[in-house]
């Protein structure tokens, strides 16, 4: 069974700038999550989704992050601008249905780095 | 709101030794979930091992276990027989009972050394 594909794994722009990741969860899975993990810290939740729809995106600094899950399959996550602050590892990860105690697994993620 | 701690930001050991990973975590609740993510360089999140709040018996997964103390809201990771592919960043991660979201702490660096 593939696991949680991610692209680009490895990204460097300016400040100012927008980017895209994007990520496709294992198949069959219906719940799919971003996480923000910054240097030197756990990751912290940006945004749920259950099939297409939004759960939860109360962490999600929606004035430059946006994230979509056309389908109910791939998900997009983009910044736009870009901040100094943003650096980080994007991490997506799915599961295989909206439950407490799910196995959450997750994918090699996608490192920015801002400058 | 619930919080989980790691308060061993780096820890080492020797090949084949046995070492203890420390976490505390905070919540009201009576049940929910815990569970350690190893992360290697490539940074992927790998499980190494759950456990419901709800069971006495603490889990084990070869030569991973855990001392699960729910009075105390402690939950530490024995790594017996270390092996030079253990070195990775170790977090503690929680779930609440009514939720399907993870709550990390700030990991444990693990070096292995032969």
């Amino acid at each position: 069974e593939a696991g949680v594909a991610q692209s680009p794994r490895y990204k460097i722009i300016e400040k100012r700038q927008s980017v895209a990741f994007w990520c496709n969860p294992i198949s069959g899975h219906a719940t799919l999550y971003w996480y923000q993990q910054i240097l030197g810290q756990g990751p912290k939740l940006l945004i749920q989704f259950q099939n297409n729809g939004v759960v939860d995106d109360s962490q999600l600094p929606k004035d430059r992050f946006s994230a979509e899950r056309l389908k109910g399959v791939d998900s997009t996550l983009k910044i736009q601008p870009a901040k100094l602050e943003d650096s980080a590892v994007y991490l997506c990860a799915s599961s295989r249905r909206q439950s407490a105690g799910n196995t959450i697994y997750f994918g090699e993620g996608s490192w920015l780095t801002v400058v | 709101a619930q919080t989980v701690t790691q308060s061993q930001p780096e820890m080492s050991v020797q090949e084949a030794e046995t070492v203890t990973l420390s976490c505390t975590y905070d919540t009201s609740e009576n049940n929910y979930y815990l569970f350690w993510y190893k992360q290697p360089p490539s940074r992927q999140m790998i499980l190494v091992i759950r456990q419901e709040a709800y069971k006495q018996q603490n889990a084990t997964e070869n030569r991973f276990s855990v001392n699960f103390q729910k009075a105390a809201k402690s939950f530490s990771l024995k790594i017996s027989d270390s092996q030079l592919g253990d070195t990775a960043m170790y977090f503690c991660a929680f779930m609440g009972r009514n939720t399907d979201k993870l709550i990390f702490g700030t990991g444990t660096r693990l070096q292995v050394f032969p």
